[in-house]
Order: structure tokens, then sequence, then C-alpha cells
């Protein structure tokens, strides 16, 4: 069964703190992301990777940086922690270079930021 | 960049009615449209997707439309069931190196018993 793993369901941050999440795939995947989830508007894409040490700014950069040191894992860094950043996190993976297949999803990370 | 609208963001039916979802896309380039569902507490999951090449897809309750002149596609699910109440999102992506998924900002399906 593949699987898309992030490494905590519910987190609880203070301001100003750095804050680190991982995602784990076992699928070889060339493609990882890193999407943010509000109500009413949809996911939306933070960064991502389509190589080891590859990094794309997706729609909202701002705040949060990456790092993807080997294929299988993919972290988002908030560098300073705000209330703003308070959301669902949501880490994917992707297969292959040009082809369009399907997006597998980790269970998310509840982020708190107080 | 790619842009994906998604109508309506909620929705509610009987049990046993039809429910139809709609996307437009903006990118004359995307060729690859999946439709996800996620339920509560989980992550997204593929329920469909079609591809350009093709005009209608089904798996048993699940059907998608895809309208490559128009630039929009829908998906529609018959005999609605409550385990189908979830959130739902339809996306468009195009091949490249990074192969993005640009989503539609979701639709709230409830079905009533």
């Amino acid at each position: 069964d593949v699987k898309v793993t992030q490494s905590s369901r519910y987190l609880v941050k203070r301001t100003g703190e750095k804050v680190f999440l991982e995602c784990v795939q076992d699928m070889d995947h060339e493609n990882m992301f890193w999407y943010r989830q509000d109500p009413g508007l949809g996911l939306r894409l933070i960064y991502f990777s389509y190589d080891v040490k590859m990094k794309e700014k997706g729609d909202i950069p701002e705040g949060y940086s990456v790092s993807r040191e080997k294929k299988e894992r993919f972290s988002l860094i908030l560098e300073s922690a705000s209330t703003n950043q308070t959301s669902m996190y949501l880490c994917a993976s992707r297969g292959g270079w040009f082809s369009n297949t399907e997006a597998f999803f980790g269970q998310g990370t509840r982020l708190t930021v107080v | 960049g790619e842009n994906v609208e998604q109508h309506p963001s909620t929705l509610s039916v009987q049990e046993g009615d039809s429910a139809v979802i709609k996307c437009t896309y903006s990118d004359s380039a995307s060729n690859y449209f999946p439709w996800y569902k996620q339920e509560l507490g989980k992550g997204p999951q593929l329920i469909i997707d079609i591809r350009s090449n093709v005009g209608e897809k089904k798996d048993q309750r699940i059907a998608v439309t895809l309208n490559k002149t128009a630039k929009h596609f829908s998906l529609h699910i018959t005999e609605t069931q409550p385990e189908d109440s979830a959130v739902y999102f339809c996306a468009a992506s195009y091949s490249n190196a990074g192969n993005m998924l640009t989503f539609g900002g979701g639709t709230r399906l409830m079905v009533k018993p």
C-alpha cells in the first residue's frame, strides 16, 4: 500500500518558534509538494520539489522554506511561526517527470500557532 | 499560471439524488483533470481522473465529463449515499518537470439520509 506519512497530526507552537514539518514517501516519487488548506481557499501550493535538492516556489511561499536532502523526504520549515500560519498542512507526492499521474497525500498536520 | 474555479462551495442533497460539481480552468495546456475526495480528518484521495483526449469517464456511480473547448469539467455522483458526504476538490495539471496540480476551492457535499 502506497504511503505518504507526515510526522505529526497535531502541533501547537508559540509565535516566533522555528517549526519543522516532515513528510516521507515510500513510492520513489520524484515530485513532492507542500500545500496549505484553509476553509474556503482550497489547497494552496507553498513549495514543491521535482528532485533531490531542487525546490520551486508555489503560490504562497512567504514565511516558509523547504529542504529535500533525500528523495523520500521533504521538509517544510516555518522560520519564525506567526499566528496567520495556523492552518492544515498537506504533503503530497507524485511520480515521474513530465507524466500526469495520481498524487498521493499524507493525512495532514494541523498546526496551531499561539 | 493555471487558475481553477469550483462551484458550488457547498451542496446539500437527499440520499438517492444526484450531485454535480463544476470546475473551470484557465490554461489551455492543462491535460489532466483529477477529482479528490477528502473525508474528515484525512488527506485527499483520488476518486476519478480524466485526460484531455477523453470526453467522459465513468466508474460505478461516479462520472466525469470534460469540455476542452469551454475549459470546464464536471463531477457527477448518482444515487448519493451518506458516505459520499465529504469535501471534493477538482484539479488541473499539464506535463512538466514539477507536475504541479492546481486545485479548485473545494465543495462540501452533504447527503441527508
